[in-house]
């Protein structure tokens, strides 16, 4: 099946760096790109959705000056978390729509993020 | 009323057991349905889509009622490996997938 690698899946920061989380589509080509980030106990929020070449679409309340995403080819999405706080510590999940099939998402195995 | 609401459970099941999950969903334009399954600090996986005429795949059975807009999951014989989220999914048309906050399910020994 579809295969999605996130890298990397654990990052230990201090507060004030940037993280830059890849999401690439491996066997296939990803039109739209999904980025949902995942707090203990609770569902998975989208945060916000990029399609190849252009800008991302952000859900409301997400800062995309803060959580910036460049989907510079057709598989491969990044979002890097600009000078990250301890409350931006949380798992973050990438998933990729295949052209072919637009209908599935297939989710990269996640980031943990922690913000010392 | 959020879009897709699910009971949070937990279940707990012995082995072998049948339990049945919910899902009801606000929207009624809603196209696409979905059971993903989400293991402790993973990502979501795939179980099943869901179809109008339901669908059967091994032990696990989903249905959906778009009448009364509400999906379900039913897993028969339960095992061990069976323990996890399930997270209901819908795909408004044209819309990004909106998830509901799963329902925990522990299969005991």
């Amino acid at each position: 099946g579809a295969v999605v690698s996130q890298h990397p899946s654990r990052v230990i920061c201090k507060s004030g760096t940037s993280v830059k989380i890849e999401c690439r589509s491996l066997d296939f080509q990803a039109t739209t790109m999904f980025w949902y980030r995942q707090f203990p106990k609770q569902s998975l929020m989208l945060m916000a959705t990029s399609n190849e070449g252009s800008k991302a679409t952000y859900e409301q309340g997400v800062e995309k000056d803060k959580f910036l995403i460049n989907h510079a080819s057709l598989t491969l999405s990044t979002l890097t978390v600009t000078s990250a706080h301890p409350e931006d510590s949380s798992f973050y999940i990438c998933s990729a729509e295949s052209a072919r099939a637009k209908n599935i998402q297939y989710f990269g195995a996640g980031t943990r993020l922690s913000v010392l | 009323r959020k879009e897709v609401e699910q009971d949070p459970g937990p279940f707990n099941v012995p082995e072998g057991a049948t339990v049945a999950f919910n899902c009801t969903y606000s929207n009624s334009a809603s196209q696409s349905f979905f059971w993903y399954r989400q293991d402790c600090r993973k990502e979501p996986k795939l179980l099943m889509s869901v179809y109008s005429s339901g669908n059967e795949d091994g032990r696990f059975t989903a249905q959906l009622n778009r009448a009364s807009q509400y999906i379900s999951l039913l897993i028969r014989d339960s095992k061990l490996s069976d323990s996890a989220t399930y997270l209901c999914v819908v795909n408004p048309y044209g819309q990004n997938f909106v998830f509901g906050p799963g329902t925990r399910l522990s299969v005991l020994p």
